[in-house]
């Protein structure tokens, strides 16, 4: 089975502190990706990468980067978190075969106070 | 892109078969309905794909109407397990967009002992 590791369940940072949240899949996926889940307004694609050091931009990347050093890992980076960047995020992974799957870990829910 | 459109809940009754239905009139040819639920505080888990012929696997059915206009999952034999929130999505297949995944706010399935 696919697993998709998110280092932390909860998270709570206080406003202008650099936040960095880590995923980790074991199955070799080339694509890994970042969403944010917020009542109402489903999930929305953050970041995207597809190869080590390859990344493109999701639907709201402001205020957000990313980096892919090896190809398990993709971590997500709040330069200076914000009250609303409050959210449930969520890593995926998925093989670079665009019929393939997105496999997801089981979320870290940010609180920025 | 092709937007989905789901009833916000459900109710069914345990052991009973759960039809969820899903309409995406605007669905090209080449784009793939994905079924995914989320139960609470978990990430999304991937249930089925299709793109035009009826699917089946362990977990789920999926019937897609001929013109692919809308899709119904159809869970088996409900259990108290599956209550969740169900997402229908029409993935992409261009080679430039086909790691874009749109989630909308699903259907929330009651299921009811």
């Amino acid at each position: 089975d696919v697993k998709v590791t998110q280092s932390s369940r909860y998270l709570v940072k206080r406003t202008g502190e650099k936040v960095f949240l880590e995923c980790v899949q074991d199955m070799d996926h080339e694509n890994m990706f970042w969403y944010r889940q917020d009542p109402g307004l489903g999930l929305r694609l953050i970041y995207f990468s597809y190869d080590v050091k390859m990344k493109e931009k999701g639907d709201i990347p402001e205020g957000y980067s990313v980096s892919r050093e090896k190809k398990e890992r993709f971590s997500l980076i709040l330069e200076s978190a914000s009250t609303n960047q409050t959210s449930m995020y969520l890593c995926a992974s998925s093989l670079s075969s665009q019929f393939s799957p997105l496999h997801f870990g089981n979320g870290t829910r940010l609180t920025v106070t | 892109d092709a937007k989905t459109t789901q009833p916000p809940s459900m109710d069914c009754a345990e052991g009973r078969a759960a039809n969820l239905p899903c309409n995406h009139s605007t669905i090209s040819g080449n784009e793939y309905v994905y079924w995914y639920r989320q139960i609470h505080s978990q990430g999304p888990q991937y249930i089925i794909h299709g793109l035009k012929n009826n699917e089946t696997n362990e977990m789920a059915s999926l019937i897609i109407t001929e013109d692919r206009k809308s899709s119904t999952l159809i869970l088996p034999h409900a259990t108290l397990r599956d209550t969740a929130v169900y997402y229908c999505i029409v993935r992409p297949t261009s080679r430039y967009n086909f790691n874009k995944f749109y989630f909308g706010s699903g259907t929330k399935l009651n299921v009811k002992p």
